[in-house]
């Protein structure tokens, strides 16, 4: 078992520019969840899919970012015009989702820069 | 407002030392459950601890415990005879089940600790 896939690990944008942060799940697992990690805010939850619908997306920003899971093997972060203050860690993670509190596991987490 | 409260946000101990991080949680649902994560150079998440409200106030897994007081919306990671592998990032978390939308992971903003040989 791989675990969960986070690519890429290093991105650098420019100001404006569009980002696209991949994430696979661990096989069999229903659920996504995404999470921006910065020293400011800590760890916060941006959105959350079971069995590839989107479930709550109550932390995304309302603006510039999207999040999708076209199928059950990934799920893709986009923010369209990347701007100073999307610079963070984007942690990805999978769990069985089975109703109860089940351990969420964790990718490496994709650390976006932008200039 | 922030549900995880971790008050310490870096600190530093000696090899051998004990370590006691604090956490503190908000929460009007009966069911819940509290984890503690460690946050990898690697940027990995790794689960430690897991602790459910209905459970025993401590649990442990290796050198890692906690002491749960419920009442005071309270759980404490101790690690014990600290090694520098230690060294990290700590995340207190709280688990609740959502109304129609399955459930959520908040987090505290985490403590780095820096063991020194």
């Amino acid at each position: 078992n791989a675990g969960v896939i986070q690519t890429p690990r290093h991105k650098v944008t420019g100001k404006g520019q569009e980002a696209t942060l991949w994430c696979e799940p661990i096989s069999g697992h229903s659920a996504v969840f995404w999470y921006r990690q910065t020293i400011v805010q800590g760890l916060e939850f941006l959105t959350y899919f079971r069995n590839q619908a989107p479930i709550d997306d109550s932390g995304m920003p309302k603006e510039r970012f999207s999040a999708q899971m076209p199928n059950q093997s990934h799920s893709t972060l986009k923010i369209q015009s990347t701007q100073p203050q999307d610079s963070a860690v984007y942690l990805c993670a999978s769990s069985l989702d089975l109703g109860g509190a089940e351990t969420l596991y964790f990718g490496s987490g994709t650390r976006l820069t932008v200039l | 407002a922030q549900k995880v409260i971790q008050v310490w946000s870096t600190t530093s101990r000696q090899e051998g030392e004990k370590l006691t991080l604090d956490c503190s949680y908000k929460t009007s649902q009966v069911l819940y459950h509290l984890f503690w994560y460690k946050h990898l150079l690697s940027g990995e998440m790794v689960l430690l601890i897991r602790q459910m409200p209905s459970t025993i106030a401590i649990e442990r897994s290796g050198r890692y415990s906690v002491v749960f007081q419920k009442s005071r919306k309270s759980i404490s990671l101790v690690i014990s005879t600290l090694q520098p592998d230690d060294s990290g990032k700590y995340f207190c978390a709280l688990w609740e089940p959502q109304q129609g939308t399955g459930s959520k992971l908040s987090f505290g903003k985490g403590a780095k600790l820096t063991v020194s040989p």
